[in-house]
């Protein structure tokens, strides 16, 4: 089985400009997650997706991130414009949970690595 | 609402014990524990579900104290491939979040 594919694994930005992220869970994963992953910090949910639904997007900051699921598989993480703070690992995960199901277990891709100058 | 995780770092030679714990301060449905390596993503470990039950995975075990809404990890015997830093997830309600993480070195 396929686990969760991310690109880029590296990029380099300078403050104020975009950068956009993309993953593609497992197959047959109804949910996705995008994590921010702060040097020696656990993950932190930026957005939670159900199919193409927004489930949690509480923590997302909206004024320049935005995400999007188009067609309840593959999904997009964008920053615009970035920011220094902004530097951190951006983990994409995926499970089996069809709703509220916390007795599924999440399945993370390796990773985009962001660095802001 | 961020989970209690202790010790924040711990050293062991190869074939000694560990237990990281994890507290929350919310009523849990469940508690989840990750291994992230160095530059690598986390890796599910296993699920502990409210109910007091513990599981095995292969040296490691965990169990689950619905009451005082801890979990407790345990590694028996470790070897040099247990090093990395261990990430408790706990679900309350409609909400999952990781703990800060314990960073286990395992020396030779």
């Amino acid at each position: 089985e396929a686990g969760v594919a991310q690109s880029p694994r590296y990029k380099i930005i300078e403050k104020r400009q975009s950068v956009a992220f993309w993953c593609n869970p497992i197959s047959g994963h109804a949910t996705l997650y995008w994590y921010q992953q702060i040097l020696g910090q656990g993950p932190k949910l930026l957005i939670q997706f159900q199919n193409n639904g927004v489930v949690d997007d509480s923590q997302l900051p909206k004024d320049r991130f935005s995400a999007e699921r188009l067609k309840g598989v593959d999904s997009t993480l964008k920053i615009q414009p970035a920011k220094l703070e902004d530097s951190a690992v951006y983990l994409c995960a995926s499970s089996l949970a069809t709703g509220w199901q916390p007795d599924q277990p999440q399945h993370f891709g390796d990773g985009t690595r962001l660095s802001i100058l | 609402q961020q989970p209690v995780q202790s010790p924040q770092a711990v050293i062991l030679r190869e074939g000694e014990d560990a237990v990281i714990n994890c507290s929350s301060s919310k009523a849990l449905y469940s508690v989840h524990w990750y291994r992230q390596k160095h530059g690598e993503a986390p890796v599910f470990l296993m699920i502990l579900l409210k109910g007091g039950e513990q599981k095995g995975h292969e040296k490691i075990s965990a169990s689950f104290n619905e009451k005082k809404q801890q979990s407790s990890l345990y590694l028996t015997a470790s070897q040099l491939s247990y090093s990395g830093t261990y990430f408790c997830g706990t679900a309350n309600g409609q909400n999952f979040v990781f703990g800060p993480g314990t960073r286990l070195s395992v020396l030779p």
